[in-house]
């Protein structure tokens, strides 16, 4: 078990550009959630995923962020028309209910916006 | 709303002395309490779980204790080292389905 993969890990883009990031869980983790953290600040919590199904999404999860997981498997996460306010560190993290749903981080994608 | 606050938010001391980091939390209906690490850059490294029937819960030199009914945690540092220079973050886990982070303590230790 290789833990929680994240691609790309840094990408610069700029304004009004998409971006898609992908993130691999642990192998047969069902749940699979993304936070966003700036500088200087804890991570805040965006959606997470049971198998395939989107159980939440944050407020901070404008219309311009998307997330699938469409086989219960990775998870993407796509921002369309970025502003420089979405500069940040995006993180994936996996957990399985039988180990208390203990969370397993990625390394994370840094997105800067110029 | 979970609303969580650590104290230090700062740290800075010499290698060998034992510390003690603060968390507190405002919804003390929890499952459990995760105690994670994070250098600078990087992911985060979850260092502890403590379940909510749990007291306290202990790897290698870190012990770390929650207090339920009052919202508190408490993760205690013995001896340490320049290697344990990093942010420390915690972060309970309610029926909310989600971990709520505070802003953590940046420790440095220095030789």
């Amino acid at each position: 078990d290789t833990g929680v993969s994240q691609n790309p890990r840094h990408k610069i883009t700029k304004r009004g550009q998409n971006v898609t990031f992908r993130c691999d869980p642990i192998s047969e983790h069902n749940r699979l959630y993304w936070y966003r953290q700036t500088l200087g600040q804890g991570p805040e919590f965006l959606t997470y995923f049971q198998n395939e199904a989107q159980l939440e999404k944050s407020r901070l999860l404008s219309d311009r962020f998307s997330a699938e997981r469409p086989k219960g498997s990775f998870s993407t996460l796509e921002i369309q028309r970025t502003e420089q306010g979405d500069s940040a560190m995006y993180l994936c993290a996996s957990s399985h209910p039988g180990t208390y749903n203990e969370q397993f981080f990625g390394p994370g994608t840094r997105l800067t916006v110029l | 709303k979970q609303e969580v606050t650590q104290i230090p938010a700062a740290l800075s001391v010499p290698e060998g002395e034992n510390l003690v980091l603060n968390c507190s939390f405002t919804d003390s209906a929890i499952y459990n309490l995760q105690w994670f690490r994070q250098d600078p850059g990087k992911g985060l490294t979850s260092l502890l779980l403590i379940q909510s029937s749990q007291r306290e819960q202990t790897s290698g030199r870190l012990n770390a204790s929650l207090d339920k009914s009052s919202g508190r945690s408490t993760l205690y540092i013995a001896a340490s080292q320049p290697g344990d220079s990093a942010t420390y973050l915690c972060a309970p886990w309610s029926n909310t389905d989600k971990l709520i982070f505070g802003t953590g303590t940046r420790l440095q230790v220095f030789p």
